[in-house]
């Protein structure tokens, strides 16, 4: 049930494009994307429902296919700030809202 | 408006201890979802509740933890007995809701509480 994220790290210049990925083998009901540094707490950023997409900031977007259960997240011209682990949780088809989440994907982004 | 609140944020146990974690959710928020993150790792879900009720403890494990969400106070995740094992961060996530939906809702996560078995 637990889905699986690539690449598990990824280091950027500033100003450098990255893709994440998320692939379930379960049929999901959506996906939500989260950032967490070091310590802290995980951070929304969007949630992709099955039908449709959301866009929660501003160079940050995500897709969400459902005939592959397969999200992606993009994040384009990376800030200092984009640095932390992003992980996505999924929620089945089955209803049961709670949510599974991957192993996270580690951004590094260097001046 | 405050967000999700979670106390202690650090908690220190020897073996056997008790261990009670506590989570407010935000205003107008009655679902509560209990997370355990070891280091290095992802967050594995334990158990989810609504106001005296418990939904879903599929993540958690049979003996020694228990969660309650009364219908005054706090979520209260409990370990007994704790172990080594037992150190990690515990995070809780709530979310607005009325009723049992399959309506997908964001969950905000409380600042997380570190447990430390010593």
């Amino acid at each position: 049930q637990q889905p699986v994220q690539s690449p598990q790290a990824v280091i950027l210049r500033e100003g450098e494009d990255a893709v994440i990925n998320c692939s379930s083998s379960k049929a999901l009901y959506s996906v939500h994307w989260y950032r967490q540094k070091h310590g802290e707490a995980p951070v929304f950023l969007m949630i992709l429902l099955k039908g449709g997409e959301q866009k929660g900031h501003e160079k940050i977007s995500a897709s969400f296919n459902e005939k592959k259960q397969q999200s992606s997240l993009y994040l384009t011209a990376s800030q200092l700030s984009y640095s932390g682990t992003y992980f996505c949780g999924t929620e089945l088809m089955t209803g049961a809202n709670n949510l599974f989440f991957g192993t996270g994907t580690r951004l590094t982004v260097i001046p | 408006n405050a967000g999700v609140m979670q106390n202690p944020r650090h908690l220190v146990r020897r073996r056997g201890q008790e261990a009670r974690l506590r989570c407010s959710p935000m205003k107008g928020h009655s679902h509560v979802y209990w997370y355990r993150q070891l280091p290095e790792e992802g967050l594995k879900f334990m158990v989810y509740l609504q106001k005296e009720n418990i939904i879903d403890e599929s993540g958690m494990p049979k003996e020694r933890f228990s969660a309650e969400f009364p219908k005054e106070g706090p979520s209260i995740l409990r370990i007994q007995q704790v172990v080594r094992g037992d150190s990690a961060a515990y995070f809780c996530a709530t979310r607005p809701g009325q009723g049992v939906t399959v309506a997908p809702d964001t969950q905000y996560f409380g600042p997380g509480t570190r447990l430390t078995v010593l």
